[in-house]
């Protein structure tokens, strides 16, 4: 079957770094998103990997191995507004998006 | 960016009755449609795929007959959620995606359906 595992939430504090790590089994692979929702939103996207190694991208970067199955988002200089769920999504063979559960990200001042 | 619109944002309605929820890709062509379903503190459940034209495909589990898709147009999809109950009450979610080298798809602001 096909599964996505990410943290169910973290915390961390303003000004910190965070990173928030996501691994993968899916039949197929044709890219990794990121994306951030806050509570009673829909999703924004934040990042696509589909190459190995490291996006930046401002205060957030994405990194992605293949190989491993791995991928992580981080973000830098975190602020309160930062507080949100991360979702790692993976486009598979069919290049249908398939969902992790989302990481919760809650920022202490 | 792109943009997807979505309407209603809200809506309260009956049991019994029948509520249309509309996603449009404002400035671009949308060559899929993608509807989610998402319940509070859990991730993205994709409901239907559809191509502008042709018929939707289900994902396991989902009934067609519940919730009918109608993508009339590069631009339009429609959402009808049919005799509506207590247990249809979520957050749904369309996106779309064009024809873009990445596959991103992007969101629309969701409908909060609360059935009473």
């Amino acid at each position: 079957g096909q599964n996505i595992d990410q943290p169910t939430e973290m915390t961390a504090t303003e000004g910190a770094i965070v990173q928030i790590n996501c691994t993968y089994q899916t039949s197929g692979f044709n890219g990794l998103f990121w994306y951030q929702q806050h509570a009673g939103e829909a999703p924004t996207f934040l990042s696509y990997n589909v190459l190995d190694g490291l996006e930046e991208k401002g205060r957030f970067s994405s990194f992605l191995s293949r190989s491993k199955g791995y991928s992580y988002l981080l973000l830098k200089e975190l602020q309160m507004k930062d507080s949100a769920s991360y979702l790692c999504a993976v486009l598979d063979s069919n290049y249908q998006l398939i969902w992790g559960a989302g990481t919760k990200l809650i920022i202490k001042p | 960016g792109a943009v997807v619109s979505q309407h209603p944002s809200r809506v309260i309605c009956k049991s019994g009755t029948s509520v249309k929820i509309e996603c449009r890709s404002l400035d671009f062509q949308a060559t899929t449609m993608f509807w989610y379903r998402q319940f509070p503190k859990k991730s993205l459940m994709l409901m239907a795929t559809s191509n502008e034209g042709s018929k939707a495909t289900y994902e396991q589990g989902v009934e067609k007959d519940k919730f009918l898709i109608n993508h009339a147009s590069l631009t339009l999809s429609t959402l009808t959620v049919t005799s509506a109950h207590p247990e249809d009450s979520s957050f749904y979610i369309c996106s779309a995606r064009g024809h873009w080298e990445n596959n991103e798809q992007f969101f629309g602001p969701g409908t909060r359906l609360t059935v009473l």
